[in-house]
């Protein structure tokens, strides 16, 4: 059964440029949730999609957008990169009934110069 | 919203021993308490988590304790292992919330 899976592993951009990283959920989730994990710190909540709908959103500008497909997998998009924004992004997929119960990836490891 | 305070920030034990690491939240309606095991270079991964209308739960070396009344819920590691090193996150969720409000982490260093 594979698990929680997200691309690419590292990425380095360039303050003003935009970046694309994808997650796939754990076989049989529906609901895909991303966060922001600076060094030293917990995980901060960006967003959630359910349905191919934004359920809910934590406190990020607009710079951050998302999308999830048919298939349940989802992309998280940031525009205008800025130095602040490197950081470790993580998904996690959760299903139905116990959706409080969220199984995480192993993160995109973003590096803004 | 829901705050999550954890201690301490760093816990350094010998092989065998025991850690405890704890948390307090301040929303008294969150219902879900969740524990993270995050080692380096990789995500999170749920360890054990408790509901609120439970007051203990155990899984082999490892126990979660849930006080309602104080708002406070704590990690218990039986006979640490060099392996149970990493970093370690409590969170809760607030009812009717599906996403966890997370501590700011404790690294358990366990010397061999």
């Amino acid at each position: 059964d594979a698990g929680v899976t997200q691309s690419p592993t590292h990425l380095i951009k360039t303050r003003g440029q935009q970046v694309t990283l994808r997650c796939s959920p754990k076989s049989g989730h529906d609901t895909v949730s991303w966060y922001q994990q600076a060094l030293g710190q917990g995980p901060q909540f960006i967003f959630q999609y359910y349905e191919e709908e934004e359920r809910q959103r934590g406190n990020f500008p607009d710079r951050f957008s998302g999308h999830q497909f048919p298939n349940y997998s989802s992309e998280l998009n940031v525009n205008a990169l800025l130095l602040g924004d490197s950081a470790l992004y993580l998904c996690a997929s959760s299903f139905g009934s116990q959706q409080e119960t969220q199984y995480f990836g192993p993160g995109t490891r973003l590096l803004v110069l | 919203g829901e705050n999550v305070e954890q201690h301490p920030s760093t816990l350094s034990v010998q092989e065998g021993d025991s850690a405890v690491i704890k948390c307090t939240y301040s929303d008294s309606a969150s219902n879900y308490f969740p524990w993270y095991k995050q080692e380096l270079g990789k995500g999170p991964q749920l360890i054990i988590d408790i509901r609120s209308n439970v007051g203990e739960k155990k899984d082999q070396r490892i126990a979660v304790t849930l006080n309602k009344t104080a708002k406070h819920f704590s990690l218990h590691i039986t006979e640490t292992q060099p392996e149970d090193s990493a970093v370690y996150f409590c969170a809760a969720n607030p009812s009717g919330s599906y996403i966890p409000t997370f501590g700011r982490g404790t690294s358990l260093i366990v010397h061999p």
